[in-house]
C-alpha cells in the first residue's frame, strides 16, 4: 500500500498569503496519478487537482499542483477567506489511498 | 449536473450489517465507476471500494473480507454492504464517481453518518 504523508499538519496563514502544502508518497506514484481535495466542515471533499497538476472544472487558477514520483505540492498563490479548510492528497495509481490532511487556518 | 445522495440507517448494532445506497441523478450510472469512501469523525478519508456500471468490483484489501458493493442500473443506484461491524466502523460514508478506473473522484454525495452502537 502506498502511504501518503502530508505536511505540515496545520498551516496558519493570513488572507492574501501564499500556502504551500506537501504530500510525500512511500513509493513512486505511477503516471502522476495524484489528486488534491478541499474539505470544509460538514461538507464532502471537492476535487481541486488531478493528474498532479491539472485543475478540475471550475477551480480558480490560484490553485496549482506540481510534482512527480514521490513528492507533490499544492500551492494556493493568494489565500481567499473561502480557502481556509482541510486539504487531502490522494493517489489512484496503486489501489487508492489518502493522506491524513493539512488544515489551513486563519492566523 | 450529476448529483449523488446516500441513504440508509444511521444506527447499526455491533456485529450486524451496515447497508447504504447511493442514488445518482442528473446523469446515467452507465459508463462510469462508482465508489464508497468513509471518514471517521475528526479523521481522514478511507477508500472502501469501487464498482463499474457493468458490475466489476475493486475493494480495499483491508476491508475486502467484509465488503460487498453492487449496482442496479435500472434504478441508477449502487449499494454498500459492510458486515460484522464494530464501533471502529462508525464514520461518515460518502459515495462518489470517477470516469475511469484510474481517476480521481469528481462528484461526491453529501455523506451519511453511520454510528455503530448497541
Amino acid at each position: 500500500e502506498i502511504v501518503l504523508t502530508q505536511s505540515p499538519g496545520t498551516l496558519s496563514l493570513s488572507p492574501g498569503e501564499r500556502a504551500t502544502l506537501s504530500c510525500r508518497a512511500s513509493q513512486s506514484v505511477s503516471s502522476s496519478y495524484l489528486a488534491w481535495y478541499q474539505q470544509k466542515p460538514g461538507q464532502a471533499p471537492r476535487l481541486l487537482i488531478y493528474g498532479a497538476s491539472s485543475r478540475a472544472t471550475g477551480i480558480p487558477d490560484r490553485f496549482s499542483g506540481s510534482g512527480s514520483g514521490t513528492d507533490f505540492t499544492l500551492t494556493i498563490s493568494r489565500l481567499e477567506p473561502e480557502d481556509f479548510a482541510v486539504y487531502f492528497c490522494q493517489q489512484y495509481g496503486s489501489s487508492r489511498t489518502f493522506g491524513q490532511g493539512t488544515k489551513v487556518e486563519i492566523k | 449536473q450529476v448529483q449523488l445522495q446516500e441513504s440508509g440507517p444511521g444506527l447499526v448494532k455491533p456485529s450486524e450489517t451496515l447497508s447504504l445506497t447511493c442514488t445518482v441523478s442528473g446523469g446515467s450510472i452507465s459508463s462510469y465507476y462508482w465508489t464508497w469512501i468513509r471518514q471517521p469523525p475528526g479523521k481522514g478519508l478511507e477508500w472502501i471500494g469501487s464498482i463499474y456500471y457493468s458490475g466489476s468490483t475493486d475493494y480495499n484489501p483491508s476491508l475486502k473480507s467484509r465488503v460487498t458493493i453492487s449496482v442496479d442500473t435500472s434504478k441508477n443506484q449502487f449499494s454498500l454492504k459492510l458486515n460484522s461491524v464494530t464501533a471502529a466502523d462508525t464514520a461518515v460514508y460518502f459515495c462518489a464517481r470517477h470516469f475511469k478506473a484510474m481517476a480521481s473522484f469528481d462528484y461526491w454525495g453529501q455523506g451519511s453518518l453511520v454510528t455503530v452502537s448497541s
